[in-house]
């Protein structure tokens, strides 16, 4: 069985311009998770989607936005990029809420480098 | 405001040792706890979780226990192998806020011959 896949692997962009995520999630899965791991630091919750639908929301400003398609993979999207916004993005998948198996199965990530 | 916390940024275990892994937290609500390992350019792979209403839980050589009252788990690894040299993380959930889960900074295990 496939595990959740990301693309790119890595990524170099320019302050101020736009970074595209993409993860596709176990096959089954429905829910949808993105992870920031800054240099040095633990794992920070971005976002949960579900069934299509954004569910919770981490600590971070609204340009960090995505959005997840009828096959349950998910696009992550950071606008007006910041330095700080270099870190390492990683997807995770679970199967839904009402599953009652919540464990989150992640993927590879992406390294987004911000110059 | 870092609610898990994993004061031992590094462990070093000879092989055949056991690994003892250390996690503190603050936040009351939480009910559902897991450990994850990583890897160098991967991503984090699930090893063993644990509920609330539990206070130990085993899968082959990994086991955690939850200690409520001391907002404390940890998470035993016997025999250590060469295998294991990863970062661990500590991870915890609220209860009601399925989705989100909080980690703690993580712990770099180095198994040694």
């Amino acid at each position: 069985e496939a595990g959740v896949t990301q693309s790119p692997t890595h990524l170099i962009k320019t302050r101020g311009q736009q970074a595209t995520l993409r993860c596709s999630p176990i096959s089954g899965h429905t829910s949808v998770y993105w992870y920031q791991q800054a240099l040095g630091l633990g794992l920070q919750f971005l976002l949960w989607y579900d069934e299509g639908e954004e569910r919770n929301r981490g600590n971070f400003p609204p340009r960090f936005s995505g959005r997840q398609f009828p096959n349950y993979s998910s696009e992550l999207n950071v606008n007006a990029l910041e330095l700080e916004d270099s870190a390492l993005y990683l997807c995770a998948s679970s199967l839904g809420p009402g599953a009652g198996q919540e464990t989150q199965y992640f993927g590879p990530g992406t390294r987004l480098l911000v110059l | 405001d870092q609610q898990v916390k994993q004061n031992s940024p590094s462990l070093s275990v000879q092989e055949g040792r056991i690994s003892i892994l250390n996690c503190d937290y603050t936040n009351s609500m939480f009910d559902y706890f897991l450990w994850y390992k990583k890897y160098p350019a991967e991503g984090p792979t699930f090893l063993i979780s644990i509920s609330s209403i539990k206070d130990k839980n085993e899968d082959g050589r990994f086991t955690v226990f939850l200690n409520k009252s001391a907002k404390h788990l940890s998470l035993h690894i016997v025999p250590s192998q060469p295998g294991d040299s990863a970062v661990y993380f500590c991870a915890a959930r609220e209860v009601d806020s399925w989705g989100k889960l909080q980690f703690g900074a993580g712990t770099q295990v180095v198994v040694t011959p």
